[in-house]
């Protein structure tokens, strides 16, 4: 994932709009990929995962696609809420690495 | 899901003093351990990888005798920071995985540490 400092990419967006989150990882050799969602003072939750024999996974109101060719992650949240407002990293393991490298973050203001 | 507690929250000490974060797997078997460091606006970086019964695997750039992991059972690793300055404030984080080691790896809810 790219790091982006001091200061988070944010985005905003309007309650009941869809969502677009994206991340570009850096290794071609990275086998699995995570979306992580913290909110303020707390740590990762995790939100869904997909691993680089896919290039889509859904789940509930979230969906995660890998494009391996320019190796870019993106996550869609459907029909936005207030609850989704919070800082949202990607994160992948290399094969046999076993650890997480974290992407810089997004920051996800929902707008009433 | 399996749950990761963190002791303490939070917790201040003045500079030159150790403090020492505790991280539980409270229904599971972690075979492993992660730490990470997270300062404002930034992302998670991971400090050392610890495997029970071990000694840590420490990421380049930080300093083992200064962060000092113990991993001493399936349920609990700990991290101490030894002569903390002000500049080891920050948010600190654990993980914990069991057999499904990566793809299997539970956060717990972090620990603010402040160093006056």
């Amino acid at each position: 994932g790219e790091s982006v400092g001091l200061h988070l990419p944010t985005l905003s967006v309007q309650e009941g709009d869809n969502s677009i989150i994206n991340c570009a990882y850096s290794n071609s050799a990275s086998d699995y990929f995570i979306w992580y969602k913290q909110e303020s003072g707390k740590g990762p939750q995790f939100i869904i995962d997909i691993r680089s024999n896919m290039d889509k996974r859904q789940g509930q109101r979230v969906t995660v696609l890998l494009n391996k060719t320019v190796k870019h992650l993106s996550l869609q949240i459907a029909a936005t809420q207030p609850g989704d407002s919070a800082v949202y990293f990607c994160a992948e393991n290399i094969a046999a690495g076993n650890k997480l490298t974290f992407g810089g973050g997004t920051r996800v203001l929902v707008k009433p | 899901g399996a749950v990761v507690s963190q002791h303490p929250s939070r917790v201040i000490c003045k500079s030159g003093t150790s403090v020492k974060i505790e991280c539980r797997s409270l229904d599971f078997q972690a075979t492993t351990m992660f730490w990470y460091r997270q300062f404002p606006k930034q992302s998670l970086m991971l400090m050392a990888t610890s495997n029970e019964g071990s000694k840590a695997t420490y990421e380049q750039g930080v300093e083992k005798d200064k962060f000092l992991i113990n991993h001493a059972s399936l349920t609990l690793s700990t991290l101490t920071v030894t002569s903390a300055h002000p500049e080891d404030s920050s948010f600190y984080i654990c993980s914990a995985s069991g057999e499904g080691g990566v793809y299997e790896q539970y956060f717990g809810p972090g620990t603010r540490l402040t160093v006056t």
